[in-house]
């Protein structure tokens, strides 16, 4: 069946660190992938989405390429900040007719001044 | 613009009892999905409602289901709880054309607590 592995967390680093938060996928045909943000007491934010194999999403300084020969969209950020310290998922929808996305189980970040 | 907004943003039931949580759709949004989000977990797909009906179903037994009312507002009724119900329960609204789903904008959860 269709499902995302994420790397597990807490991950912890310093102010203008570099990040890199893994997931994984398995779907059948093409699948669109989301990473989602929940900031501490707050719904859940789209943060970027990619629709198609070698599709970016960006946002926020946040990037996320669609690998599909890895089966892969891992999150990268050049230079973090305090602000981003949160819950990220990562998710897929299995094509445009779906009605359900489906979540990893998400990596917490905190970042230390 | 309002947002996805969810009522109550916290509640505790006893075991055995029925709950009625509500979501009111971002304006312009005519199709509202419920996730269910276990402490440390990801969010897991209840069901989706599509031009009132029911539009996918995810893993969940039959006491778990819902409406959707020709204002795109949405509720979901959980009878007979269980302690493992207890959960954050976010409603996510987008807008389709023809079911399926867009990019989905999700309120801000209710916490349901069972005793």
């Amino acid at each position: 069946g269709n499902s995302v592995t994420q790397m597990e967390g807490p991950v912890t680093l310093s102010e203008e660190a570099f990040l890199t938060i893994n997931c994984t996928y398995t779907a059948t045909g093409y699948p669109s992938l989301f990473w989602y943000v929940q900031y501490p007491g707050e719904g859940l934010q789209l943060l970027l989405k990619a629709t198609k194999a070698d599709d970016k999403g960006s946002n926020k300084g946040f990037e996320a390429t669609y690998r599909k020969e890895t089966t892969s969209f891992h999150l990268e950020k050049g230079s973090v900040q305090v602000s981003d310290s949160a819950v990220y998922f990562c998710a897929l929808r299995r094509d445009s007719s779906a009605s359900k996305i489906i979540f990893g189980s998400g990596t917490r970040l905190s970042i230390r001044p | 613009e309002t947002g996805v907004t969810q009522s109550p943003t916290h509640l505790i039931k006893t075991r055995g009892q029925q709950v009625t949580l509500r979501c009111s759709s971002q304006s312009g949004h005519n199709t509202v999905s419920w996730y269910q989000q276990a402490l440390g977990q990801g969010p897991q797909f209840i069901f989706q409602y599509y031009r009132e009906e029911e539009n996918g179903r995810g893993n969940f037994p039959p006491r778990f289901s819902g409406l959707q009312f020709p204002n795109y507002s949405s509720e979901l009724n959980v009878n007979a709880l269980e302690l493992d119900d207890s959960a954050l329960y976010l409603c996510a609204s987008s807008f389709s054309a023809s079911g399926g789903t867009d990019t989905q904008y999700f309120g801000p959860g209710t916490r349901l607590t069972v005793l």
